[in-house]
């Protein structure tokens, strides 16, 4: 299994440019999520799909974040505008229906820094 | 969800137990402690969780106390891979259930 896949790993863009990061969850999960970390505000959840549904979105900074799921085996995080202070590391996790405790499984996250 | 306190930052000798101990007053009835770490540059893993017995599986062990307002995450032998932060977390067991991390404990096993 490959685990969850994110792309691209680092992206680097300047200000005022649209932002798309990509997710491929473990195949057979049914939940995905969107966090976001940053030295001063640490993990934080942006929001999360339930069967592709999004369920809850109280994490979305702004309008300028929007998250779709267009299918069980993908998903994406658009910033549009970006902004210096939406550089962060997002990480993107899927968890499955059972198991231990609904375990979620992390991806290696994509570094965006703007410019 | 409850919220939980960890120290800031602990040290531990390798090849020795690293204790992790976490607050967790208002945990209700229903909730469950979780615990997750981050090591340096990667996404979050998942270690263990239990509601109220402790609980033991290839990577720690879990200490609820009775009253269940306080827990510790045991490694046995902390190696120097183990170093992360390690994150306390308190939910209600469910079906896709986001989790709301804290600032952990930073955990350094030192040669």
């Amino acid at each position: 299994d490959a685990g969850v896949i994110q792309s691209p790993r680092h992206e680097v863009t300047e200000m005022g440019q649209e932002v798309t990061l990509r997710c491929k969850p473990i195949s057979g999960h049914n939940s995905l999520f969107w966090y976001r970390q940053t030295m001063m505000r640490g993990l934080e959840l942006l929001i999360y799909f339930n069967n592709n549904v999004p369920i809850d979105d109280s994490g979305m900074p702004e309008d300028r974040f929007s998250a779709k799921m267009p299918n069980a085996s993908f998903s994406t995080l658009k910033i549009q505008p970006s902004e210096p202070r939406d550089s962060a590391v997002y990480f993107c996790a899927s968890s499955p229906t059972s198991g231990r405790g609904n375990e979620q499984f992390f991806g290696p996250g994509t570094r965006l820094t703007v410019l | 969800d409850a919220k939980t306190t960890q120290p800031t930052s602990m040290d531990c000798a390798e090849g020795r137990a690293a204790n992790l101990p976490c607050n967790h007053s208002t945990i209700s009835g229903n909730e469950y402690v979780y615990w997750y770490r981050q090591i340096h540059s990667q996404g979050p893993q998942y270690i263990i969780h239990g509601l109220k017995n402790n609980e033991t599986n290839e990577m720690a062990s879990l200490i609820i106390t009775e009253d269940r307002k306080s827990s510790t995450l045991i490694l046995p032998h902390a190696t120097l891979r183990d170093t992360a932060v390690y994150y306390c977390i308190v939910r209600v067991y469910n079906q896709g259930g986001k989790l709301i991390f804290g600032q952990g404990t930073e955990l350094s096993v030192k040669p």
